[in-house]
């Protein structure tokens, strides 16, 4: 079965500064992965996403997240943070023929002015 | 944009009561989902909905939960009989395939 690792719980970063949040995937033929932003008591928004193509994905809000095969990692990364990119981060993947997504335990990313 | 829509935004309901949450999905979407968020845990997957059938469900998804799709456009997660446990954040989601899943703001449902 497919699974998700995101490694870091908590990512406190100051306001500015670049970030890398990881992910980790198990292996497969056919990878699709996804990073989503719940942002405080809201719901989940699809932040960008892997399906095929270049390896290098972005997002409007210049997050960006690079799918590498050979280490099974999706890795989200921004160069510069602002206070309101606060939020969870999660990622994942989709897994058997319906299509369900196998999320990682997310991130909390909080950004400090 | 079209957006997937849920009501109650929050539930509460004691222990042993049935409680019934509400999706509307977007409209040419085909496959549903439901998926879970217990408080400070990681979003799973519950069960997920193709051609008027449940096509995968977890472990989660015991005789206690049932979902249904009564008129073409509801799409409804019901639970029996509520336990303490069954307090989490729950989400619906709607997809026309692989390509992604757009999620509603989800129902807060506090079980005492």
């Amino acid at each position: 079965a497919q699974s998700v690792t995101q490694l870091d719980s908590q990512v406190p970063v100051f306001e500015e500064a670049p970030v890398e949040l990881r992910c980790n995937y198990s292996s497969s033929v056919s990878v699709y992965l996804f990073w989503y932003v719940q942002y405080p008591n809201q719901g989940l928004q699809l932040l960008l996403k892997y399906l095929s193509g270049s390896t290098l994905v972005e997002s409007i809000n210049g997050f960006e997240a690079e799918f590498n095969k050979s280490q099974t990692s999706f890795h989200l990364r921004k160069p510069s943070v602002h206070i309101s990119d606060t939020a969870e981060y999660f990622c994942a993947v989709v897994s058997g023929g319906y299509n369900k997504l196998i999320f990682g335990a997310g991130t909390r990313l909080a950004v400090h002015p | 944009e079209p957006e997937v829509t849920q009501t109650p935004s929050h539930q509460v309901t004691q222990m042993g009561q049935e409680v019934i949450l509400r999706c509307v999905p977007i409209s040419n979407h085909l496959y549903f989902y439901w998926y879970r968020q217990i408080l400070g845990q990681k979003v799973e997957f519950l069960v997920s909905f193709y051609n008027n059938e449940i096509s995968e469900k977890s472990e989660i998804f015991d005789d206690q939960f049932s979902v249904e799709r009564p008129d073409g456009s509801n799409f409804t997660l019901k639970i029996r009989s509520t336990k303490l446990e069954d307090s989490a954040m729950y989400f619906c989601a709607s997809g026309t395939g692989v390509r992604e899943q757009y999620f509603g703001p989800g129902t807060r449902l506090t079980v005492t």
